[in-house]
């Protein structure tokens, strides 16, 4: 049972545009959330997060929006940079009561042309 | 940001031989490791988690006995692959969690490992 999914495994954008990431998740008792970015070969590298008391969280050209009636987030990118290509992976995590355990989306891999 | 290395990069190893992989964190206190699996184009699978001086709880069909993990110090967790066949050959990735303050559900990654058994 898939907890956290990414249903768009791929994504392609032209440069300078708008990249929006989708996930949904099914645990109701996640309250963190957080998006990584991985290149080939390489460990994740955390990107942002957002809390479940929270519906927007924005740092630079990525911001994360929340939707815990939906239980649904995305990533936006904006403006897209071809430096922005990798996968990027959705988590959620559960807390205290899910020992701080962070389930992983599938990943949406994202192309940004230049 | 906080700084995890993972060592060895990459390995190669023969069938039925055993594979150590360490996790470390070099800038801060790990109150807790994850271990992660990667096979090509999916995602990561959570296989164990660690904390300091305790067992480590395994996730459902991680066998125990065939992934060791060492969780010796704060700094310091160790992912032993015994008895190693070709079907765990994959790209092996830890994780660590300061544990305190605001950012406490954040975690770390390690840059990974490429086991190669043959």
């Amino acid at each position: 049972d898939q907890q956290v999914k990414q249903n768009s495994p791929s994504l392609s954008v032209q440069e300078g545009r708008i990249s929006i990431l989708n996930c949904d998740y099914t645990n109701s008792m996640f309250d963190y959330f957080l998006w990584y970015k991985k290149y080939p070969a390489e460990g994740p590298t955390f990107l942002i997060s957002i809390s479940s008391i929270k519906d927007k969280n924005e740092d630079g050209r990525f911001t994360v929006f929340l939707n815990k009636s939906a239980k649904h987030l995305s990533l936006h990118i904006v403006p897209s940079q071809p430096g922005d290509s990798a996968v990027y992976f959705c988590a959620a995590s559960e807390g205290n009561t899910g020992g701080f355990k962070t389930i992983f989306g599938a990943g949406t891999r994202l192309f940004v042309k230049a | 940001g906080a700084v995890v290395s993972q060592h060895p990069s990459w390995v190669i190893c023969k069938s039925g031989t055993s594979v150590k992989i360490e996790c470390r964190s070099l800038d801060f206190q790990a109150t807790t490791m994850f271990w992660y699996r990667q096979f090509p184009k999916q995602s990561l699978m959570l296989m164990a988690t660690s904390n300091e001086g305790s067992k480590a709880t395994y996730e459902q069909g991680v066998e125990k006995d065939k992934f060791l993990i060492n969780h010796a110090s704060l700094t310091l967790s160790t992912l032993t692959v015994t008895s190693a066949h070709p079907e765990d050959s994959s790209f092996y990735i830890c994780s660590a969690r300061n544990g305190r303050g605001t950012h406490s559900y954040e975690q770390y990654f390690g840059p990974g490992t490429r086991l190669t058994v043959t």
